[in-house]
């Protein structure tokens, strides 16, 4: 079975600067799709950045982008000039390519910002 | 376009009632999920349909859950009897057979049974 891990609970980052959310996975497919998933106080999950792996170019969405090592099972997420908004709950998240079509999550990164 | 679409939005219960918690998909979308997120146990999927056919209902905790999709635009997950440790956030997803597939979140219940 498929895992997602996440192995900082909590993060925090000044305001403008940068931060890395770390997730690493465990599978044996070669084809599947990961994503990251924000979730603030309102507690609607959000979709930040999504990434194929048979996609060898890392993902990019605005200030969002991810450092995908598909060797090393390593999804990390970096957010640059962090602002206020960003603080929320981060998920890291695996889905088949094929077949079954459900996420499995990471445990949570919890981001605060530091004004 | 409206997103998904999840009712009631808070539900407060007492033990051994019947509890009923309504999604409607995003409009052309197929798939339909339910997941549920605990302090305990995190985000986890519940059930999953198909063109209204489930696929997975692995994660369905007993038989006191049970899940329906009647139409492509409606889908219901009842608790029956409740118990207190059901208390949590359940969210509804949908997607799309195109593209990258990401699914798409509704905003949750927050269900507290006491």
């Amino acid at each position: 079975a498929q895992t997602v891990t996440q192995s900082q609970p909590e993060m925090s980052v000044q305001e403008a600067e940068t931060v890395t959310l770390s997730c690493t996975y465990d599978t044996s497919e070669s084809d599947y799709y990961l994503f990251w998933y924000k979730q603030p106080p309102s507690r609607q999950m959000i979709l930040v950045i999504r990434q194929e792996a048979y996609k060898q170019q890392n993902a990019t969405e605005n200030r969002f982008s991810v450092n995908f090592q598909k060797a090393a099972k390593s999804f990390s997420l970096k957010i640059s000039d962090s602002q206020l908004g960003d603080a929320a709950m981060y998920f890291c998240a695996y889905r088949e390519y094929f077949g079954n079509e459900k996420l499995t999550f990471g445990t949570g990164t919890r981001l605060t910002i530091i004004p | 376009d409206a997103g998904v679409i999840q009712s009631p939005r808070h539900e407060v219960t007492e033990m051994g009632q019947e509890v009923t918690l309504r999604c409607k998909p995003i409009s052309g979308h197929n798939s339909l999920f339910w997941y549920r997120q605990t302090m305990m146990r995190g985000l986890e999927l519940l059930i999953y349909f198909n063109n209204n056919v489930p696929i997975d209902d692995s994660g369905m905790p007993e038989d006191r859950f049970s899940a329906k999709m009647p139409n492509a635009s409606f889908s219901t997950l009842k608790i029956q009897p409740s118990e207190p440790r059901d208390s949590a956030v359940y969210f509804c997803a949908s997607t799309s057979q195109r593209g990258l597939r990401e699914q798409y979140f509704g905003p949750g219940t927050r269900l507290t049974v006491t």
